[in-house]
């Protein structure tokens, strides 16, 4: 099936720094993506919706300043936690949308540690 | 989409068949029915989907009532790697939007 990879895969920063991750489709092109936050022990959630050459449409509640999303090409789709703090620390996951009607693909996920 | 309902935790016995069930009593004719697992510390992995018969693969075979209300995912013989947490979602054909997730069921293997 269709791979799609993040980077990294783990990442520990201080409080007030930036981080980005990156999400790749690799042997497809994918015009939307996804991107969902995920605390422990709990379920997925969706941060947001990514699409090529537009900007992202977020979900209530998710802060558009804080979480910067950029989707330039049709395999590449960036993340970009701004000023993280404690509570931003999370598993972040990307997910592609394939060519066939029912297709969806997950990245393996990045974990994020704010100290 | 429509919601799901799932237990939160199931248990089973390696080498034996495993039934999830899944109930989505609100499901439009253009539904159709995804089931996912997730692994820990990992993302989530696709294991089968279905409209109205039932399908079979590798991984699996999702069972799915005539009313389309409720459906059944099954393992035939359960490995300890199949310990996660299984999703069943239901998605739009036609709007092919976004995937959203319920809280699943906790699947546990006892060997």
């Amino acid at each position: 099936g269709a791979v799609v990879s993040q980077h990294p895969s783990w990442v520990i920063c201080k409080s007030g720094t930036s981080v980005k991750i990156e999400c790749r489709s690799l042997d497809f092109q994918a015009t939307t993506m996804f991107w969902y936050r995920q605390f422990p022990k709990k379920s997925l959630m969706l941060m947001a919706t990514s699409n090529e050459g537009s900007k992202a449409t977020y979900e209530q509640g998710v802060e558009k300043d804080k979480f910067l999303i950029n989707h330039a090409s049709l395999t590449l789709s960036t993340l970009t936690v701004t000023s993280a703090h404690p509570e931003d620390s999370s598993f972040y996951i990307c997910s592609a949308r394939g060519q066939g009607p029912n297709e969806q693909f997950f990245g393996p996920g990045t974990r994020l540690t704010v100290l | 989409d429509a919601k799901t309902t799932q237990p939160n935790s199931m248990e089973s016995n390696e080498e034996e068949p495993v039934h999830l069930p899944c109930n989505h009593s609100t499901i439009s004719g253009t539904d159709y029915i995804h089931w996912y697992r997730q692994l820990p510390s990992q993302g989530p992995e696709y294991v089968i989907h279905g409209l109205t018969s039932n399908v079979n693969n590798r991984m699996a075979s999702l069972a799915i009532a005539e009313d389309r209300k409720s459906s059944t995912l099954i393992l035939h013989r359960a490995t300890l790697r199949d310990a996660a947490v299984y999703y069943c979602i239901l998605r739009d054909f036609h709007n092919n939007n976004d995937m959203r997730f319920g809280a699943g069921t906790r699947l546990t293997v006892k060997p």
